[in-house]
């Protein structure tokens, strides 16, 4: 079962604008989520994460929200920038007990920004 | 702090035969996990070490898969009698949450 799900393999964009990734759960014991993005041939570089607690984490052009009564989380990169190509995997644990640090990761969308 | 490493980069093996992959986290991480990634999907989870304790195994590690962490510093995964069904990216991920990962071994069973 797929406990993380990213519906959108791909997702392309014009240099400048908002990129929106889209990632929802199933897992009500979640509570913790993470984006990565991933280069070819790369491991997966963490970017941004957020806490059940909040609904929104902001880092520079990153953003994230998270939007618990739906399981549903997204990655906001504005303005966007041809270096953002690349892909981005949602990822998102449970902070208590023995799994603690242990990433279950949806199946990734390829973001390509154009020029 | 030289990141987590991955040792080799790229492996391609006979089927049937024996693969070890190395992982070295950043110093001074406790925890240690492995992921495996297919293409067209996200990592999933393999295994994870408290220092040397390996505290969790995934279904997807079969009787062929063994992880070590000897001494709680770097780590092995062994795959005994590989099949084609192993080609994969073999990703080490060192910490907690916020996982660094390293480059990952991508294996090819041919």
């Amino acid at each position: 079962d797929q406990q993380v799900k990213q519906n959108s393999p791909s997702l392309s964009v014009q240099e400048g604008r908002i990129s929106i990734l889209n990632c929802d759960y199933t897992n009500s014991m979640f509570d913790y989520f993470l984006w990565y993005k991933k280069y070819p041939a790369e491991g997966p570089t963490f970017l941004i994460s957020i806490s059940s607690i909040k609904d929104k984490n902001e880092d520079g052009r990153f953003t994230v929200f998270l939007n618990k009564s739906a399981k549903h989380l997204s990655l906001h990169i504005v303005p966007s920038q041809p270096g953002d190509s690349a892909v981005y995997f949602c990822a998102a644990s449970v902070t208590g007990g023995t799994s603690y640090g242990k990433l279950t990761f949806g199946q990734g969308t390829i973001l390509t920004v154009h020029p | 702090d030289t990141g987590v490493s991955q040792d080799p980069r790229h492996k391609i093996t006979k089927r049937g035969q024996n693969v070890t992959f190395r992982c070295d986290p950043i110093s001074e991480h406790n925890r240690l996990y492995w992921y495996r990634q297919t293409l067209g999907q996200g990592p999933e989870f393999l295994t994870y070490f408290q220092n040397e304790a390996q505290l969790e195994k995934s279904r997807l590690l079969s009787d062929r898969f063994s992880a070590e962490r000897p001494k709680g510093s770097f780590s092995t995964l062994e795959i005994q009698r590989t099949e084609q069904g192993d080609s994969a990216m073999y990703l080490c991920a060192s910490s907690g949450i916020g996982s660094t990962f390293g480059s990952g071994t991508r294996l090819t069973v041919v």
